[in-house]
């Protein structure tokens, strides 16, 4: 248990639906970030949050909508997905700032993804 | 553009064996290097982190190194058992704390019985 938790663990969609994966961390971190992992290629870094407030966007789709209610919490809204878009979606959390001196980053179990 | 290799992509070897695990980065302006397992299907589990002003951390069976210079770290497993087959992550963090973490492809291992 690393602290940081992803619902639901797997998730058929069709390509017309709507859906959103959660993340929650309770290790009073700041940042977090969403990662794709596709089969024989490394993590793909697709957004950032620091303080609730996103900071980066890894060209993503728009069909890939993330939101950050609060530090604690984290969706990816998903809608009109392609079957290229079924991956793990890896959700983590780090301390983001330099004044701390671990920035180590805690990745949750993930949602496996599959879109028909 | 940071790149990191991992070299080779699978790994097997007999159990009790000593090994190491290879890691390289094109950019050695980084922040600090970690170590991740992951099972199949599974997320990612830290093992290691090594900040870049230091040279190497230990976890019980597990050492990580870190040469900034040369843009290498290698993680070594002691007296291996099945129960570490996984793949081994290696991903560096950027100069500045805030910045993102780049991955390699990973090592998958297996220890065989």
């Amino acid at each position: 248990e690393t602290g940081v938790t992803q619902t639901p663990r797997h998730l058929v969609m069709g390509m017309t639906n709507k859906k959103s994966l959660k993340c929650e961390q309770h290790l009073g971190h700041n940042a977090m970030y969403w990662y794709k992992q596709s089969a024989k290629k490394p993590l793909e870094l697709m957004f950032v949050y620091n303080f609730k407030e996103q900071t980066e966007n890894n060209s993503v789709p728009s069909r890939f909508s993330p939101e950050c209610p609060n530090s604690s919490h984290l969706f990816l809204h998903l809608h009109t997905l392609q079957p290229e878009d079924s991956a793990l979606y890896l959700c983590a959390s780090s301390q983001g700032f330099s004044y701390v001196k671990s920035t180590e980053a805690f990745f949750g179990q993930g949602t496996r993804l599959t879109v028909v | 553009k940071q790149e990191v290799t991992q070299i080779p992509a699978a790994l097997s070897v007999p159990e009790g064996e000593n090994l190491v695990l290879n890691c390289s980065f094109t950019d050695s302006a980084i922040y600090n290097l970690q170590w991740f397992r992951q099972d199949p299907g599974k997320g990612l589990t830290s093992l290691l982190l090594i900040q870049s002003s230091q040279r190497e951390q230990t976890s019980g069976r597990l050492n990580a190194s870190l040469d900034k210079s040369s843009g290498r770290s290698t993680l070594y497993i002691a007296a291996s058992q099945p129960g570490d087959s996984a793949t081994y992550l290696c991903a560096v963090k950027a100069s500045g704390a805030n910045s993102k973490l780049t991955f390699g492809k990973g090592i998958t291992l297996s220890v065989r019985p």
